[in-house]
């Protein structure tokens, strides 16, 4: 079966210093996987996606992600945190059907 | 473009009475899906229907819950009687028709957050 962990449940960064979300997958094929993000009261929205083309994924509101096969790793990154960002994210990770199993969500604080 | 609308927003019940979620999907998306979200958690996907037939709903507690989609279109995801665990949010997702292997984007309403006391 496939799956993602997300390695931190909650982060904190202060404006304008790097984001950085953890993400390492399991799946016994070359995965699909996707980042997507959850603001209060709001439904979720896909923030990036891999599909096995470029391995550097760049995404909406200038997040991006890197696939690395040798680390089972599909860390999200931002060079600069704005308070916007403030929102949980989720890792994803694409099956058979189009269905989604989500990872367990990372809560990111943005101090001014 | 519309979004995937839901309600109720809200839904306080007492444990053994019985609720229903309403859910509208993008035009045009023939799939459907019905997610679980409890708090502190990730999605789970309890039902998928393309059109107006099930697809998977191997994760759907049958003894309780049920959820039908007649004409293809609007959803409803029901539960009776409830338990103090089905405190969650319900989120209901569309996609366009499953043809291939690639990935269609599911698009995400805004939730019902349904409390059980």
């Amino acid at each position: 079966a496939q799956s993602v962990t997300q390695l931190d449940s909650h982060v904190s960064v202060s404006e304008g210093t790097p984001v950085l979300l953890r993400c390492n997958y399991s799946s016994s094929y070359s995965p699909s996987l996707f980042w997507y993000v959850q603001h209060p009261n709001k439904g979720l929205q896909l923030l990036l996606k891999y599909t096995s083309a470029a391995t550097l994924v760049k995404g909406i509101n200038g997040f991006e992600a890197e696939f690395k096969k040798s680390e089972t790793s599909f860390h999200l990154t931002k060079p600069s945190a704005h308070m916007s960002d403030a929102a949980e994210y989720f890792c994803v990770i694409k099956a058979a059907g189009n269905k989604l199993t989500f990872g367990g969500g990372t809560r990111v604080l943005v101090k001014p | 473009e519309a979004g995937v609308a839901q309600s109720p927003r809200y839904k306080i019940i007492e444990k053994r009475q019985s609720v229903a979620f309403w859910c509208n999907p993008i035009s045009g998306h023939a799939t459907l899906y019905w997610y679980q979200q409890i708090l502190g958690q990730g999605p789970k996907l309890l039902i998928q229907f393309q059109n107006n037939g099930v697809v998977d709903d191997s994760q759907l507690p049958k003894d309780r819950f049920s959820a039908e989609r007649l004409k293809g279109v609007d959803s409803t995801l029901k539960i009776q009687p409830a338990k103090l665990e089905d405190s969650a949010v319900y989120l209901c997702a569309s996609s366009l028709v499953i043809t291939s292997g690639d990935y269609n984007e599911q698009f995400f309403g805004p939730g019902t957050r349904l409390t059980v006391l």
